[in-house]
């Protein structure tokens, strides 16, 4: 059984510039949400994928999009890249079940804008 | 409503002693509290979680203590060891919103010393 995998893990873009981070989920898990991590802060949850659709969302604007595929991996897209989407990026993974169960987590994208 | 305030900030304890955070919440409608640990490069790893129907779940070292009423839980680490040294996350996690989203702490950085 594999973990959740990311990448990049990363990433140098111009302000202004598009981005796109990849996460494979860890198998059997048919959900995927993406959290925006500051330097110094907590998670923020951004969206979640279930069965390839968008089925909840946080704070952020409609340049912060994604996708999920057959296989539940997933991407996260950002466009239009501003100095304060500066952060790791982090996907997490849950298995069908109750709403108690286990988010796990990878290692994240570090992305850097200049 | 949706914040999960932490404190402390940062924590310096000796080798062997017990790591005490504390974290509030103000959304009733949260019922389910899982605490990560995250070392730095990494993404956050559930500890321990809890659920309001009880006050105290314990799992080696690491206990949770929860006081519904005041809306308020922690985690006691005991007989704290060099490699716990990390930043410690709460978060909570319920609510009508119908997917799993988790709302976290901004993070207590554990320092423990030799």
């Amino acid at each position: 059984e594999t973990g959740v995998t990311q990448s990049p893990t990363h990433l140098i873009k111009t302000r202004g510039q598009q981005v796109t981070l990849r996460c494979s989920s860890q198998s059997g898990h048919n959900t995927v949400s993406w959290y925006q991590q500051a330097l110094g802060q907590g998670p923020q949850f951004i969206f979640q994928y279930y069965r390839e659709e968008e089925n909840g969302r946080g704070n952020f604007p409609p340049r912060f999009s994604g996708l999920q595929f057959p296989n539940y991996s997933s991407e996260l897209n950002v466009n239009a890249l501003e100095l304060d989407d500066s952060a790791l990026y982090l996907c997490a993974s849950s298995p069908p079940g109750s709403r108690y169960t286990e988010a796990f987590f990878g290692q994240g994208t570090r992305l850097t804008v200049v | 409503q949706q914040q999960v305030k932490q404190s402390p900030q940062s924590l310096i304890v000796q080798k062997g002693g017990i790591s005490i955070i504390n974290c509030a919440y103000e959304n009733t409608a949260f019922d389910y509290f899982p605490w990560y640990q995250q070392f730095p490069g990494k993404g956050p790893a559930l500890l321990i979680a809890i659920r309001p129907d009880v006050s105290e779940k314990k799992e080696g070292r690491f206990t949770i203590s929860f006081n519904k009423s005041a809306k308020q839980f922690s985690l006691h680490i005991m007989d704290s060891q060099p490699g716990d040294s990390a930043t410690y996350f709460c978060a909570a996690k319920g609510g009508n919103t119908g997917f799993q989203k988790l709302v976290f702490g901004t993070g207590t950085r554990l320092l423990v010393s030799p």
